[in-house]
């Protein structure tokens, strides 16, 4: 149980364009949603918090406009990366949190690849 | 402004060692204390996790020793197999039912298990 389905896996495109990512909470309602960016051979950094039904919270330095998070159903939020620059090249991972896990406890997606080129 | 302080970087150690990975916090209001596992290309999964009302937890070949007075928690893994090569994150957060606790997390330590 306590599942999250991150989509795309992998993902490439053009610098300017934009890029949506998916994560599911599979067989728990997500209350919360993190955004995680992560370079290589580094530790995760947390790019917003995202309670359902309301505008995320974004870390200091991340570009809200940029990194857009919606969070709309218990099951679903998304990250779109708006007008993408190769210096967004990254894994992103989603987290989620919510009643129903374990002690309320964080589940992870499995991530996402994204170059940008 | 680093909260977890995960030491050593990377560790190598023969197959059947023990890897021992150290965790040193600063906030006294972290009360819930995990550890992930991280393969190439991979989210982190959850490994062990402890809250402050035990010194000791152990899973199967995983084992956390924490300590409250000393603000440092660690992950010993025990009879170490080349599959356990990974990064571990250790990371911490103030547990119960807000779940918008957010998980501040350790620097990550690359663990490399040979045969």
């Amino acid at each position: 149980g306590a599942v999250v389905s991150q989509h795309p896996s992998r993902v490439i495109c053009k610098s300017g364009t934009s890029v949506k990512i998916e994560c599911r909470s599979l067989d728990f309602q997500a209350t919360t949603m993190f955004w995680y960016r992560q370079f290589p051979k580094q530790s995760l950094m947390l790019m917003a918090t995202s309670n359902e039904g309301s505008k995320a919270t974004y870390e200091q330095g991340v570009e809200k406009d940029k990194f857009l998070i919606n969070h709309a159903s218990l099951t679903l939020s998304t990250l779109t990366v708006t007008s993408a620059h190769p210096e967004d090249s990254s894994f992103y991972i989603c987290s989620a949190s919510g009643p129903g896990l374990k002690n309320y406890g964080y589940t992870f997606g499995s991530g996402t690849r994204l170059t940008v080129v | 402004q680093q909260q977890v302080k995960q030491s050593p970087q990377s560790l190598i150690v023969q197959k059947g060692g023990i890897s021992i990975i150290n965790c040193a916090y600063e906030n006294t209001a972290f009360d819930y204390f995990p550890w992930y596992q991280q393969f190439p290309g991979k989210g982190p999964a959850l490994l062990i996790a402890i809250r402050p009302d035990v010194s000791e937890k152990k899973e199967g070949r995983f084992t956390i020793s924490f300590n409250k007075s000393a603000k440092q928690f660690s992950l010993h893994i025990m009879d170490s197999q080349p599959g356990d090569s990974a990064t571990y994150f250790c990371a911490a957060s103030i547990w119960g039912k807000a779940a918008g606790n957010k998980l501040t997390f350790g620097g990550g330590t690359r663990v490399l298990v040979k045969p």
